[in-house]
């Protein structure tokens, strides 16, 4: 019964690899976000999606691919993973398109690091 | 620099102690909300403070919002081991289509038993 879930928990990968990590939420809400935890906790959106549309693109590199195959659905896809790529990845949702102004749900997180 | 930063970036107390975060920001804000992350865990909403207020409360918890000062605190009273985590303050900019929060690089608490 878990609100938002990601896999997987742990990503180990090879430099130049492709991977992609996948999100649900089954709390009906319309928006989801993808955020990046650097080593240092700084925490920073990515994208979001409203009902499948994209809304936020965050000047992310374009090998970073979200999608979205419906509103409780959103994977990112990465491709020719780097170094600096390494971080902990959070999916989170909410309700409405306003995710500034209402509660955000986050995901247990998943670790990515690449060697 | 970020446009929420906390202060400090660590603290350490020791249980039933009081715990005082703060955070400043750069812009001006519609709202702005506190998060918990727990070692290892995704965020957890605390709570949400608009700018047309100046107080909240939830529980062990007390918001304050200076929009003058551009800054809150979060105030933990009488605080327990299990609230050892790390706190971040997230805001909504002014002027935005109110669909972004910013969040701040977090206070790491521990509470020693």
């Amino acid at each position: 019964d878990t609100a938002v879930s990601q896999t997987p928990k742990y990503l180990v990968t090879q430099m130049g690899n492709d991977k992609s990590i996948k999100c649900e939420q089954n709390l009906g809400h319309d928006t989801m976000y993808w955020y990046k935890q650097d080593s240092k906790k700084f925490l920073k959106i990515m994208f979001s999606y409203n009902n499948k549309e994209l809304i936020i693109n965050e000047t992310v590199p374009n090998r970073f691919s979200p999608k979205s195959p419906d509103k409780a659905h959103l994977n990112l896809h990465i491709n020719s993973l780097e170094l600096g790529d390494s971080a902990v990845y959070f999916c989170a949702s909410s309700q409405g398109l306003a995710g500034g102004r209402e509660t955000q749900y986050f995901g247990p997180g998943t670790r990515l690091l690449v060697l | 620099s970020q446009q929420g930063e906390e202060d400090p970036q660590a603290l350490s107390i020791q249980e039933g102690e009081n715990a005082t975060m703060n955070c400043s920001y750069k812009t001006s804000i519609n709202n702005l909300q506190w998060y918990r992350q727990n070692s290892g865990r995704g965020l957890v909403h605390l709570i949400l403070i608009r700018s047309n207020e100046r107080e909240k409360h939830s529980g062990r918890l007390r918001v304050t919002l200076d929009t003058s000062k551009k800054s809150s605190s979060l105030l933990i009273t009488a605080s327990r081991a299990a609230d050892t985590a790390s706190y971040f303050c997230a805001t909504d900019v002014l002027g935005n289509a109110g669909n972004m929060l910013t969040f701040g690089g977090g206070t790491r608490l521990m509470v020693k038993p």
